[in-house]
């Protein structure tokens, strides 16, 4: 089945160091999402992409970058990873052929970041 | 931009009893309105979206509905059974090339007691 995936699924840091979280994708879809998940906060739009050469900021990118290396694939980058960026962080994809305008969205599996 | 507030944030009731979860939106151009289930440890998935040219929707134990005039939305769940324990977010977003992104409430954990 089409489907999202993330890796890794889990990941410990220390605070300094440069991260990076994948994202692929078989559905097809031209929009990819990066969320980022807090326990009480809900999801929060980090970033967001209509298609390769189209990147966007969302509610809360600082601190973030990201990567849209093919239709199929997008990276979502910590630069310097502090411990108030330990979250689940959630890649989403939709798709726009639908033709409908609605925008629903397909999750991945997550990824448990732990910055100490 | 868009501000969704959703209330309860947390909700238990007994299994066969009837839940419902409401939100509240800030944008009126906003119309179209998901709702996600998200099981422990798992990935958020779409249960029912309602659309701004309909006030109801049903798929079997599951509704929402939706007042544009108040700029709010809920969702009912019937006949409740302990799968349905879950955290459940609503969301709401624009239409067409506008609708990038969905703005999220911050997620209602519901747990029905067996």
């Amino acid at each position: 089945d089409a489907d999202v995936t993330q890796t890794p699924r889990n990941r410990i840091t220390k605070t300094g160091k440069r991260i990076m979280l994948e994202c692929s994708q078989t559905k097809g879809h031209d929009r990819m999402y990066w969320y980022r998940q807090d326990p009480g906060l809900g999801l929060r739009l980090i970033y967001y992409s209509f298609d390769v050469k189209d990147i966007n900021k969302g509610e809360i990118s600082d601190g973030y970058s990201v990567s849209r290396q093919a239709q199929a694939k997008f990276s979502l980058s910590l630069e310097s990873a502090i411990p108030n960026q330990t979250a689940l962080y959630f890649c989403a994809t939709s798709d726009t052929r639908t033709g409908t305008g609605y925008n629903e969205q397909f999750f991945g599996p997550g990824t448990r970041l732990t910055v100490l | 931009g868009e501000n969704v507030e959703q209330h309860p944030s947390t909700l238990s009731v007994q299994e066969g009893d009837s839940a419902v979860i409401k939100c509240t939106y800030s944008d009126s151009a906003s119309n179209y309105f998901p709702w996600y289930k998200q099981e422990l440890g798992k990935r958020p998935q779409l249960i029912i979206d309602i659309r701004s040219n309909v006030g109801e929707k049903k798929d079997q134990r599951i509704a929402v509905t939706l007042n544009k005039t108040a700029k709010h939305f809920s969702l009912h769940i019937t006949e409740t059974q302990p799968e349905d324990s879950a955290v459940y977010f609503c969301a709401a977003s624009g239409y067409g090339a506008g609708s990038y992104q969905l703005t999220f409430g911050k997620g209602t954990k519901l747990s029905v007691i067996p």
